[in-house]
């Protein structure tokens, strides 16, 4: 399968922890979006990448989260000091390129206790 | 900024029946429209896109007509099942970043 894979599926961590995801996206696709979703809401745009170069993060990107793309191939999210509030499903996309068709991963879903 | 207002649910039918979803949308510019799937378990699948005025996006049996005029694309199947259960959501891709903008989605519910 060479879709968008996204690792881990689920994780549980205990408010005040710090945790990083990792996707990897579609060989050769460019663009990589990350998105969040909480329950019962259609998912909301955190930030993008085209290649290596992180061009726009929304207002909902505290300093506590941080994405890479080092290599311009997979991307890591890491969320530091975890809040209750930062539960929710965690959604990475790609794309060949800007006006392409966006596939997304299974997402990893957190839980903060 | 862009947004997106897409029917409520949940939307209960029985096989067989006529399904619409209504979507309307505010975006500056032409912005492509999308309708993505969500099945129960499973992450989003791009279900039909348009990419300007009047193009008709289609699969597996569902339409969306894009149309300028009324900022709309709303999603029609003629014969539903219960197979197509699950979580539909209408999204506009625009701007310099070409981000979706999701609706809250419509959940559609088919019985036997």
């Amino acid at each position: 399968d060479t879709g968008v894979s996204q690792d881990p599926r689920h994780k549980i961590t205990k408010r005040g922890q710090n945790v990083t995801f990792r996707c990897d996206p579609i060989s050769e696709h460019n663009r990589l979006y990350w998105y969040r979703q909480t329950l019962g809401q259609g998912p909301e745009f955190l930030t993008y990448f085209q290649n290596e170069a992180q061009l726009e993060k929304s207002r909902l990107l505290s300093d506590r989260f941080s994405a890479e793309r080092p290599k311009g191939s997979f991307s890591t999210l890491e969320i530091q000091r975890t809040e209750q509030g930062d539960s929710a499903m965690y959604l990475c996309a790609s794309s060949l390129n800007g006006r392409d068709t966006q596939y997304f991963g299974p997402g990893t879903r957190l839980t903060v206790l | 900024g862009d947004s997106v207002t897409q029917m409520e649910g949940p939307v209960t039918l029985s096989e067989e029946a006529f399904l619409t979803i209504n979507c309307t949308y505010t975006a500056t510019g032409y912005p492509s429209l999308f309708w993505y799937v969500q099945y129960p378990g499973e992450g989003l699948q791009l279900l039909l896109k348009a990419t300007k005025a009047d193009d008709k996006g289609s699969n597996k049996g569902f339409e969306a007509t894009y149309r300028k005029e009324t900022t709309s694309f709303h999603l029609e199947k003629g014969s539903v099942q219960v197979s197509d259960s699950a979580v539909y959501f209408c999204a506009p891709r625009g701007g310099a970043t070409n981000k979706l903008i999701f609706g809250t989605g419509t959940l559609l519910a088919v019985q036997p």
